[in-house]
């Protein structure tokens, strides 16, 4: 079976670079998701997307934008980069209107800012 | 933090049973157990719906509490690939849509 997609797996950047993470959920989700997860934390929701619309944010800095394209993929724009941004970024799709759909993670996009 | 794990870490030997537990003062219409590796996503391992519900896949067996503020997830026979971080994740389903909240995590070491 199809799972969430995420590219690229890995990424360097140095400070007040910008980065794009791409996702790409599995086929017929309508809502995506955005989750940090600095080193021995939980995953910090950040923003969400149902049917391109952004439907829920979290702790989501200015300094970051997210949109849903009409294919559904999704990407996390990421400006003026700190060092505290370092982290792994991951995505999640589910598909909202049914009752029964869990959380389905890709693999993530580990960033490294230096 | 709304979900609260506990213990934080876990260390057994290989046969051994274990059991973490997931404890919230908030409601939520559907829980999740997921096992995470080094630098992977989260893998869904039980979805619960129902209050009180108790459902098993394999090795795993959970449940969610009658108030739906709280579950366990119970592991038995533990073998060395059982090691990960184990997270519980609540769901809320808003005016806007479904919202998932993780636990703090549980760290297992099985030692073969």
């Amino acid at each position: 079976a199809a799972g969430v997609i995420q590219s690229p797996r890995h990424l360097i950047k140095e400070k007040r670079e910008t980065a794009t993470l791409k996702c790409y959920p599995i086929p017929r989700h309508d809502t995506v998701y955005w989750y940090q997860q600095g080193p021995g934390q939980d995953p910090q929701f950040l923003i969400s997307f149902y049917e391109k619309m952004q439907s829920d944010k979290g702790s989501i800095p200015d300094r970051f934008s997210a949109q849903q394209f009409s294919d559904y993929h999704s990407e996390l724009n990421m400006s003026s980069l700190e060092l505290g941004d370092s982290a792994l970024y991951f995505c999640a799709s589910s598909l909202t209107g049914a009752r029964n759909s869990p959380l389905h993670f890709g693999n993530g996009t580990r960033l490294t800012v230096t | 933090q709304l979900l609260e794990q506990s213990p934080q870490f876990l260390s057994i030997q290989e046969g051994e049973n274990l059991t973490v537990y997931c404890n919230s003062s908030s409601v939520f219409s559907s829980l999740q157990w997921y096992r995470q590796e080094p630098g992977e996503g989260p893998v869904l391992l039980i979805a619960l719906y129902k209050a009180g519900e108790l459902t098993s896949n394999g090795r795993l067996t959970a449940q969610f509490g009658i108030t739906r503020k709280d579950s366990f997830l119970n592991i038995s026979a533990s073998i060395p690939s059982d090691v990960g971080i184990y997270f519980c994740a609540g769901q809320w389903i808003s005016n806007t849509g479904n919202q998932f909240y993780f636990g703090t995590g549980t760290s297992l070491t099985v030692i073969p």
